[in-house]
């Protein structure tokens, strides 16, 4: 079955104490992307990444970090996690086709709680 | 830059009622559009999107969005609701062919009575 995974769904953790959120697709894609949708804000992107070792900031950055050194996997690292990064965090892949249009899968969503 | 509005944060029908989703767009250049759905808990799965191959597009599950220009308009519409409808639906824009990023609006939340 094609499909986004992340782990964990569910994290509660202190100010300060790193952690990774993982992200990995089974569809060979190229393009993988991290948005994080907080209430009244929709979605808004992290990070993207066109394909293994190419990485780019998206809208909203600060405080986080990411790496692709597999096609599969596109990690979220929060090096020191802060209050303000609670939020419901999704990754998605798609196609690097060539086409604008190519249809962006998302994952199930880890809900991060930050102390 | 590329924004999305989307009128309403909470949309209540009844079952078997018309549903209208209202998303107003603002962009420089065409625009692609999408219409996401997300189930309490799920991550977000697609419905339909606008290509410019057709003004008026269908999607999955009877829904159906027609784009129109003049408006700046791509409003989500189907015509009888049903009780698995009621999720939060996300309007949203891509112009920047090389980040890709989804632009998306705040959401509304389709609660439909019996």
């Amino acid at each position: 079955e094609a499909q986004v995974t992340q782990n964990p769904r569910y994290l509660i953790t202190v100010t300060g104490k790193k952690l990774t959120v993982t992200c990995s697709q089974n569809m060979n894609h190229e393009y993988m992307s991290w948005y994080r949708q907080d209430p009244g804000l929709g979605l808004r992107q992290i990070y993207y990444s066109m394909n293994v070792e190419v990485t780019d900031k998206g809208d909203v950055p600060e405080g986080y970090k990411v790496s692709r050194k597999e096609k599969r996997n596109f990690p979220l690292i929060l090096e020191s996690p802060s209050p303000n990064q609670t939020s419901l965090y999704f990754c998605a892949s798609s196609y690097s086709g060539g086409t604008s249009t190519d249809t962006q899968y998302f994952g199930p969503g880890t809900r991060l709680t930050v102390l | 830059a590329q924004s999305v509005t989307q009128l309403g944060s909470h949309v209540s029908v009844s079952e078997g009622a018309l549903v209208l989703l209202r998303c107003n767009y603002s962009s420089s250049v065409p625009p692609y559009l999408f219409w996401y759905v997300q189930y309490p808990n799920q991550g977000l799965q697609l419905l339909l999107k606008y290509t410019s191959a057709a003004t008026l597009v269908k999607g999955i599950n009877g829904f159906e969005a027609e784009f129109k220009k003049s408006e700046t308009s791509f409003h989500l519409t189907k015509p009888s609701a049903h009780m698995s409808d009621a999720a939060e639906y996300f309007c949203a824009v891509r112009t920047d062919t090389g980040r890709r990023a989804l632009t998306f609006g705040s959401g509304t939340r389709l609660q439909v009575q019996p």
